[in-house]
């Protein structure tokens, strides 16, 4: 069983179109994740979330918006897609959240997304 | 600001060598270090995790150290094999949910 899963492998489309991204994990973990990884391999965060707080990078743009339907559920929104949105997006869990925090991460394989 | 460098960017040995990999942290207060490793197409995998009071882990021929006081860690790689040809990324967890990643080592093994 994969332990977090994230839809679609590969995803290419015109500037200007909305497009999502959609992640599950099956570990029961508290607290999800979305990472951009870019062209020089380099993770950043993007969003994490757990069922009582939304932290957000401040440098993401507002077109990206995460939006969880349930606690093993982090999907990614993205309206108005930009040449420079291509990268590959990174769904992530953790176990506990705030102290509790021990820093593993279980990792989706990605999502390639290319804007033409 | 809370930072995390690793050095070299790249590096490339022959299969059967040693290898070392180094990670300097500014991070506060200080939770746990982790090394990844991200195969070419997947996402990174923990490879060991150090905390505080723990000096050297061994997982396999991956061997992570850590001194607190000099804020550094190294993942040491013995006997490298093909299949070692990866990023490794050093991770290191501050408090509540601050994870800082370092921008990763690639590492080419060669027959």
């Amino acid at each position: 069983d994969t332990a977090v899963s994230q839809t679609p492998k590969y995803l290419v489309t015109q500037m200007g179109n909305d497009k999502s991204i959609k992640c599950e994990q099956n570990l029961g973990h508290d607290t999800m994740y979305w990472y951009k990884q870019d062209s020089k391999k380099f993770l950043k965060i993007m969003f994490s979330y757990n069922n009582k707080e939304l932290i957000i990078n401040e440098t993401v743009p507002n077109r990206f918006s995460p939006k969880s339907p349930d606690k093993a559920h982090l999907n990614l929104h993205i309206n108005s897609l930009e040449l420079g949105d291509s990268a590959v997006y990174f769904c992530a869990s953790s176990r506990g959240e705030g102290g509790q925090n021990t820093g593993e991460l279980f990792f989706g394989e990605g999502s390639r997304l290319t804007v033409l | 600001k809370n930072q995390v460098e690793q050095s070299p960017q790249s590096l490339i040995i022959l299969e059967g060598k040693n290898c070392t990999l180094q990670c300097n942290y500014t991070v506060s207060p200080f939770s746990n270090l982790r090394w990844y490793k991200q195969d070419t197409g997947r996402g990174p995998v923990s490879l060991t995790i150090m905390t505080f009071s723990e000096n050297t882990k061994s997982n396999g021929r991956y061997t992570a150290t850590l001194d607190a006081d000099t804020k550094q860690s190294s993942l040491h790689i013995t006997a490298s094999q093909l299949s070692d040809s990866a990023s490794y990324i050093c991770v290191v967890s501050a408090r509540r949910t601050e994870i800082i990643f370092g921008k990763g080592t690639r590492l080419h093994i060669l027959p």
